[in-house]
């Protein structure tokens, strides 16, 4: 069973700092997806990653997949308050099954 | 207009009465999907079904049913309503693989 975890779950960080949002998964995959979650919110997609090594930037987010670690990682640079908000990592079971399975979330407060 | 609607978008109900919620999509995609919100838990995957005659059960399909009456519309019932059942539900859609699209939500309360 594919269980996927992020971590941390919170963070609290200053405007203009550089942080790492991390997210492991368990089963083999190579597809995974970041979202973003504002408060009262629906999710709205951020990246789509679909094969080992791929990366993607917008803004000041980055994110990159290693699927021989089984681990996706969102980099975020030079952090304003915008960014505020929760973002989750969401894995493809498996082999194309199309059935998505999501981490816990990270709840990102940037503070000015 | 909205992609994917769902409604309704608030509801509040007693426990053990049946409920429905309903999701529609203006996507033309084949894929729907139903998931749950907790605090702190993310989306747990409640059905998701791949046309209106393939439905599979996700990670916590107890005590939830669904309907694909199109390939627009795919509905989740609660047969008989518990207060644990108290949540944020979301409808998505999938275009094949690039991302899944969702739904505003729905806020149900389960008194």
């Amino acid at each position: 069973e594919l269980k996927v975890e992020q971590n941390p779950l919170f963070l609290s960080m200053q405007e203009g700092k550089n942080y790492t949002i991390y997210c492991n998964y368990s089963t083999t995959s190579d597809r995974l997806y970041w979202y973003r979650q504002d408060p009262g919110k629906s999710l709205e997609s951020l990246f789509v990653l679909l094969s080992n090594g791929a990366v993607k930037q917008e803004g000041r987010l980055m994110a990159s997949l290693d699927t021989k670690a089984r681990l996706s990682t969102l980099h975020i640079t030079a952090a304003v308050h915008d960014l505020s908000a929760t973002y989750f990592c969401a894995v493809d079971a498996g082999s194309g099954t199309y059935k998505y399975i999501f981490g816990t979330g990270t709840r990102l407060k940037v503070l000015a | 207009d909205a992609d994917v609607t769902q409604t309704p978008r608030n509801r509040i109900t007693k426990t053990g009465k049946r409920i429905m919620l309903e999701c529609s999509q203006t996507k033309g995609h084949d894929r729907m999907y139903w998931y749950r919100q907790d605090p702190g838990l993310g989306l747990q995957l409640i059905y998701y079904s791949f046309d209106v005659k393939d439905i599979n059960k996700g990670e916590i399909s107890d005590g939830y049913s669904v309907s694909r009456q199109a390939q627009a519309k795919f509905s989740l019932s609660l047969e008989s309503a518990i207060p644990n059942q108290t949540a944020l539900y979301f409808c998505a859609t999938s275009d094949g693989g690039t991302q899944q699209f969702f739904g505003p939500g729905t806020r149900l309360t389960v008194l």
